[in-house]
This record gives structure tokens, C-alpha cells and sequence, in this order.
């Protein structure tokens, strides 16, 4: 079945630092959903893709539907300690349906 | 709008209790989802709703787990009997039809533990 691959699956980064994560498929997708968990909640929605090339902001984070369809990336330049959280990317199913395919995700430390 | 509501936040519960998570979702969302998060497994969906009609129930692990949804502003997980292995968090998210475009907004998690 469909499957999302993340990298790296952790990242420990001093403040100030940018973070630059990526998400992989074997097949195409054609929407690239990024969420952020924050400890003790849950995922919350930061940015949304629906072109191949296109690339979005959000405050500091920045991410890009790559042009092969297969794969998109996030980056978060400046970090801060509120950065601290799972990343996790996800796409709709191309099997139908309403269902979403979700990543393994990404556990970003931040150290002050 | 005070977005998805799931109770209770923690629950623990011996083996072999019966367990009931509860999720309202955002009103006028038509999509419903629950979803388990452990550590090995990462996010698992378990079952899906579409205007209060079970679409997809393949992630349900077994038939101790039941869902229903009798009315558009409610829904219920249900194990029975519980077992230590399902200690998890479990999520409820909600959305519009095309949520799966414009993404689905979740609750905070029911934290379940099972000793």
C-alpha cells in the first residue's frame, strides 16, 4: 500500500539553527499535508500543497511540493524552542475514499 | 469554535474493563475519524465516518474495538474487553468532505492506559 517515508526520524538542533526535513513516496501524490504535534496534543495543520513546484510560507516554515509528485520538504529557518514537536507529513489515499496516509514523522529537539 | 472535543483526557482501566472514548467534532464537519498513536505503530487509523455512516473500519485491530456515530455531533470508541496492549492515545479528527485536501483537525487525544 501507499506509504509515507520521513526523514531523519529525529533531529536535535541548537536554537537559531534552520531544520530542513523531507518526505518521500513510491507513488505520486497529488495534495502534501504538514502537521506539527506538539507534546501532549494533537496534530495540528501547518501547511497545505497542491501544485508540484509550489512552494508555501507560513512564518518561519517553508515547504515545497517537489516536481516529481513523490516527494515534498519542510524547513524551519530560525528555530526557537517552541519548535519542539513531531513533524509529520500526509497525503489523501489514492485507493478512494476520505482516508489520509501519514508519515512516521519527525521528532525535532530544540536546545535554548 | 472549540474545535474537536474528545473525553476524557486520561483514562486507565484494569484489564478486561470496558473502555468508551468519546469525541464531538467541529459542527458542519461531515468526516469523522479516530485514530491510535503509539511509538511503534506511530499514527493508526482505525475507522473512518462520513455523514454518520462507518465508510472504512479496516483499522480496526479486532473485534474488542466497536465505533459508532449515532448522530452528526457525537461518536464513541469502544473497547471491550480492554488489554494492555492497547494502551495509546487515541485521536478523534473531523472535517469537511474534501478534508483529506484541506486537512482534518484533531482533538486533544484520550491517553489510555490499560494495567
Amino acid at each position: 500500500g501507499q506509504q509515507l517515508n520521513q526523514s531523519p526520524q529525529s533531529m536535535f538542533i541548537q536554537e537559531g539553527e534552520d531544520v530542513s526535513m523531507n518526505c518521500t513516496s513510491s507513488s505520486i501524490f497529488n495534495t502534501w499535508l504538514w502537521y506539527k504535534q506538539d507534546p501532549g496534543e494533537g496534530p495540528v495543520l501547518l501547511i497545505a500543497l497542491y501544485k508540484a513546484g509550489e512552494l508555501t510560507s507560513n512564518g518561519r516554515l517553508t515547504a515545497q511540493f517537489g516536481i516529481t509528485r513523490k516527494d515534498s520538504f519542510l524547513n524551519i529557518s530560525a528555530s526557537i524552542p517552541s519548535d519542539v514537536g513531531i513533524y509529520f507529513c500526509a497525503g489523501p489515499s489514492n485507493t478512494g475514499g476520505f482516508k489520509t496516509i501519514f508519515g512516521a514523522g519527525t521528532r525535532l529537539f530544540v536546545k535554548a | 469554535d472549540a474545535g474537536v472535543i474528545q473525553s476524557p483526557r486520561h483514562e486507565v482501566t484494569e484489564m478486561g474493563q470496558e473502555v468508551t472514548l468519546r469525541c464531538k467534532p467541529i459542527s458542519g464537519h461531515n468526516s469523522l475519524f479516530w485514530y491510535r498513536q503509539t511509538m511503534m505503530r506511530g499514527l493508526e487509523l482505525l475507522i473512518y465516518f462520513n455523514n454518520n455512516v462507518p465508510i472504512d473500519d479496516s483499522g480496526m485491530p479486532e473485534d474488542r474495538f466497536s465505533a459508532k456515530m449515532p448522530n452528526a455531533s457525537f461518536s464513541t470508541l469502544k473497547i471491550q474487553p480492554s488489554e494492555p496492549r492497547d494502551s495509546a492515545v487515541y485521536f478523534c479528527a473531523s472535517s469537511l468532505a474534501e478534508g483529506r485536501r484541506q486537512g482534518a483537525f484533531f482533538g486533544q487525544g484520550t491517553r489510555l492506559t490499560v494495567v
